[in-house]
């Protein structure tokens, strides 16, 4: 069981906005920043957000993060097909000394 | 752009030591953290640890009895060994870059496959 909690599956429609919660605590997403990556079937993760909100060069804006307390949320609008994809949250844990993630949230696109 | 590719054995024996290399190229390995992290099959993302490029390493306190990460500059090498594996190692290993910064990972090797068995 993970320190930081994801629902373990959303889905939505083509074109359709969706958000991915990720759930901690004051040791973690309470005093830290949080990550978000995407990982295509069979690929290696891919960073989408860094610092609660930042994009890397090349992730389109439709990809957005936030953070409010000891909760991040990950949204994504104009959802295509090849955003199918696991998505996890990561951060740094004070009380564990550890980078944790979460479980991850499989994202289907109907 | 930055690359990063792991290398090593696909099959190891329970109790003996997993010995993984990624090597990295397209940039610096200054001013950055050097990381293992590992995915179970059909799992989530377990951090292993990091090296600075000065040396000074991190490990999971869960795995840090039988981690050790080392480096290689010349050779833009960073190193894995873990000891003592059992069947619950049986994982994806992926090594990354965390910058000095930030606690995230830019940067992933596609990974290799580690499979525990006798």
């Amino acid at each position: 069981q993970s320190v930081l909690t994801q629902p373990p599956s959303v889905s939505a429609a083509p074109g359709q906005k969706v958000t991915i919660s990720c759930s901690g605590s004051s040791s973690n997403i309470g005093n830290n920043y949080i990550s978000w990556y995407q990982q295509l079937p069979g690929t290696a993760p891919k960073l989408l957000i860094y610092d609660n909100n930042k994009r890397p060069s090349g992730i389109p804006d439709r990809f957005s993060g936030s953070k409010s307390g000891t909760s991040a949320t990950l949204g994504i609008t104009g959802l295509q097909t090849g955003d199918e994809a696991d998505y996890y949250c990561g951060t740094w844990d004070s009380s564990l000394s550890a980078m944790i993630f979460g479980g991850g949230t499989k994202l289907t696109v109907l | 752009q930055v690359q990063l590719q792991e290398s090593g054995p696909g099959l190891v024996k329970p109790s003996e030591t997993l010995s993984l290399t990624c090597t990295v190229s397209g940039g610096s390995m200054r001013s950055y953290y050097w990381s293992w992290i590992r995915q179970a099959p059909g799992k989530g993302l377990e951090w292993i640890g990091y090296i600075y490029y000065s040396g000074s390493t991190n490990y999971n306190p869960s795995l840090k009895s039988r981690v050790t990460i080392s480096l290689d500059t010349s050779k833009n090498q960073f190193s894995l060994k873990l000891s003592s594996v059992t069947a619950a190692d049986t994982a994806v290993y992926h090594c990354a870059r965390r910058p000095r910064d930030g606690d995230y990972f830019d940067f992933w090797g596609q990974g290799t496959l580690v499979i525990v068995s006798s």
